[in-house]
């Protein structure tokens, strides 16, 4: 089964960069992906990473390294509506077609 | 807007009671997952249907049922429900199934159980 981990909270200032990681346990690899959820909407779809290395999409970038099943999302020059849970999540080789992480809950504040 | 679509937005009800949440997937979409999110708590998932099949099967309690239709919508039905049934109910699509495919979010129906 899938194992993943992601800090709980975080805290960042307008307009700087901030890096939220996720550690993940998996049996078999196939790509992880990065969600956006304001508080009480959806989860909307950032990236996903099947290779390692960056990826950048405008101020997003997503970052896989699947000999250390580690990723981070990398936030550049953030806005107040960044404030938002990030979900990381893996697919699965059991039940679940994607495990998601409980998420890190990100402020950015003034 | 992500293209999926679930109602109502907002369901208010009593315990023993059973609900019915909708669910119509984007355009050319096959496959349909359900999720439940309560508070503090992280996406749980529930149940994916494939083209109107059950293809898989997450910790969805025996109270809880779901079916896929012809025209690919989906419901979710929820029976004698209890207090700690109140979360955030998600819908998702992808165009196929399987782990690789990406999913979209519908805006959810919060349901309160009182």
């Amino acid at each position: 089964g899938q194992n993943i981990d992601q800090p709980t909270e975080m805290t960042a200032t307008e307009g700087a960069i901030v890096q939220i990681n996720c550690t993940y346990q998996t049996s078999g690899f196939n790509g992880l992906f990065w969600y956006q959820q304001h508080a009480g909407e959806a989860p909307t779809f950032l990236s996903y990473n099947v290779l390692d290395g960056l990826e950048e999409k405008g101020r997003f970038s997503s970052f896989l390294s699947r000999s250390k099943g580690y990723s981070y999302l990398l936030l550049k020059e953030l806005q107040m509506k960044d404030s938002a849970s990030y979900l990381c999540a893996v697919p699965n080789s059991g039940n679940t077609p994607l495990v998601f992480g409980k998420g890190t809950r990100l402020s950015v504040i003034a | 807007d992500s293209g999926v679509t679930q109602t109502p937005k907002h369901l208010i009800t009593a315990t023993g009671q059973r609900v019915t949440l909708r669910c119509s997937p984007r355009s050319g979409d096959l496959s349909v997952y359900w999720y439940q999110q309560s508070l503090d708590q992280g996406l749980q998932f529930l149940i994916q249907y494939y083209n109107g099949e059950e293809r898989a099967k997450g910790n969805i309690l025996e109270r809880f049922s779901a079916q896929q239709f012809p025209d690919l919508h989906s419901e979710l039905n929820l029976s004698s429900l209890e207090l700690g049934d109140s979360a955030l109910y998600f819908c998702a699509s992808s165009p196929q199934t399987g782990g690789l495919d990406t999913q979209y979010f519908g805006p959810g129906t919060r349901l309160t159980v009182l």
